[in-house]
């Protein structure tokens, strides 16, 4: 079975500085790899994905994420993080089998100014 | 270029009443499913549609049933609403080509049972 673990539950940092969040999966096979925001009250949105080639993929709002197979790791990096920028983030594999998705329990991201 | 709606977006339920929750999309998209989100648990598959017609169980199926009429809709009910189904619902859709693309969600139902 899948599996999606987030070891942070919350992280803070200041506006500007660098963020880096990690991601741990559990899955047999090639993994679909998927990175999604939560804003307070509102649905989840795809940040990026990633299912072959270069591991490293860029994503909405100047996110990227690097795909790690040794370390079954898939962590979302944003070099200079925006107050905006706060909020839940949710990890997730996907599988082919209706591309049915495990998420993680999310990480919540504070934004200090 | 709605996505995927949702209705109601908020609803209070007493115990042992019974409602249903609209899922709509205009993706075309032959996927849906449904979701329940609880603090500090990330998000649970309740059921999934892969077409017009068709549904399966997910993780956590019991107390509630589906139906897929129609493409664009996914509908999830309860018929017996219990306090430990109160939670934020979301309904998502994906376009299945040759790999997984990911979901489309939509801004959710925050469904209390009283």
């Amino acid at each position: 079975a899948q599996s999606v673990t987030q070891p942070d539950i919350h992280i803070t940092v200041s506006e500007g500085a660098s963020l880096e969040l990690r991601c741990n999966y559990s899955y047999g096979a090639t993994p679909y790899l998927f990175w999604y925001v939560q804003s307070p009250g509102q649905g989840l949105q795809l940040l990026l994905k990633y299912f072959s080639g270069d591991t490293l993929v860029q994503g909405i709002k100047g996110f990227e994420a690097e795909f790690k197979r040794s370390q079954s790791s898939f962590n979302l990096r944003k070099p200079s993080v925006h107050w905006s920028d706060a909020a839940e983030y949710f990890c997730a594999v996907g599988a082919g089998d209706a591309g049915k998705s495990t998420f993680g329990d999310g990480t919540t991201l504070t934004v200090k100014p | 270029n709605a996505g995927v709606t949702q209705t109601p977006k908020f609803r209070v339920l007493k115990t042992g009443q019974s409602m249903t929750l609209l899922c709509a999309q205009d993706m075309n998209h032959e996927y849906m499913y449904w979701y329940r989100q609880d603090p500090g648990m990330g998000l649970r598959l309740i059921h999934y549609s892969v077409g017009e017609g068709t549904t399966a169980k997910g993780e956590v199926p019991d107390g509630y049933n589906v139906s897929r009429l129609k493409k664009q809709n996914f509908l999830l009910g309860l018929e017996s609403a219990a306090p430990s189904q109160t939670s934020v619902y979301f309904c998502a859709s994906s376009y299945l080509g040759q790999a997984n693309y990911g979901y489309t969600f939509g801004s959710g139902t925050r469904l209390t049972v009283v």
